[in-house]
């Protein structure tokens, strides 16, 4: 089955970009949605956006401003660029696919996680 | 953005209980509902999409049912593995948003 691999530092400082890499294996990236979503320690979910394997992407007004996600499908990779990070951007960072049944979206394989740490 | 709130926030329960969870959205969102299992350092796992449809190596003991605004997931006979904690997640509109959960703990 599909299994997705989130890489990057685990430690970013306050106002530097934060960067990670999710990479898919057993599947093609082609024809899905991909997303980033977080969770701060002890806390909820919130979806940060998606990508188009074709490179349409929709992001959280919340963090619209300061994120960019983009994909390489030839390295079937998916990219997440945060900047001018905070503390309260602290969180579990997982990678997800949109997968399509029922005639709607559902986060179907989701990695297991990259911990990322704003602190100076 | 489209709130999701979970009742209750937090339940204790024995082994074989039957235990409801609901999640309320602030404006009718169809059938456009799903629930996540999340246990301690892991994940989480789609249990159901579509409001009820069970994703599949779900036990049939988890069921969701509702449509518009109020929601539900069911777990029938409470495994010592079903202790976790629960997300409801709207697929209506983006922002795609999610309740804050609900934690089922052992009583």
């Amino acid at each position: 089955q599909v299994q997705l691999q989130e890489s990057g530092p685990g430690l970013e400082k306050p106002s530097e970009t934060l960067s990670l890499t999710c990479t898919v294996s057993n599947g093609s990236i082609s024809n899905h949605y991909w997303s980033w979503i977080r969770q701060p320690p002890g806390k909820g979910l919130e979806w940060i956006g998606y990508i188009y394997y074709s490179g349409t992407t929709n992001y959280n007004p919340s963090l619209m401003r300061r994120v960019t996600i983009s994909v390489d499908a030839s390295k079937n990779q998916f990219s997440l660029k945060l900047n001018s990070v905070t503390a309260a951007d602290s969180a579990m960072y997982y990678c997800v696919r949109l997968g399509y049944r029922s005639g709607q979206y559902s986060f179907d394989y989701w990695g297991q996680g990259a911990l990322v740490t704003v602190s100076s | 953005d489209i709130q999701m709130t979970h009742s209750p926030s937090s339940l204790s329960a024995s082994v074989g209980d039957r235990v409801t969870i609901t999640c309320r959205a602030s404006q009718s969102i169809s059938n456009y509902l799903n629930w996540y299992q999340q246990k301690p350092g892991k994940a989480p796992k789609l249990l159901i999409y579509a409001a009820s449809t069970l994703q599949s190596d779900v036990p049939s003991r988890f069921s969701g049912s509702g449509s518009g605004t109020d929601f539900t997931l069911t777990v029938n006979t409470l495994q010592p593995e079903d202790f976790a904690t629960y997300y409801c997640q709207q697929s209506y509109s983006a922002p795609y948003t999610f309740g804050q959960g609900t934690k089922v703990e052992i009583k």
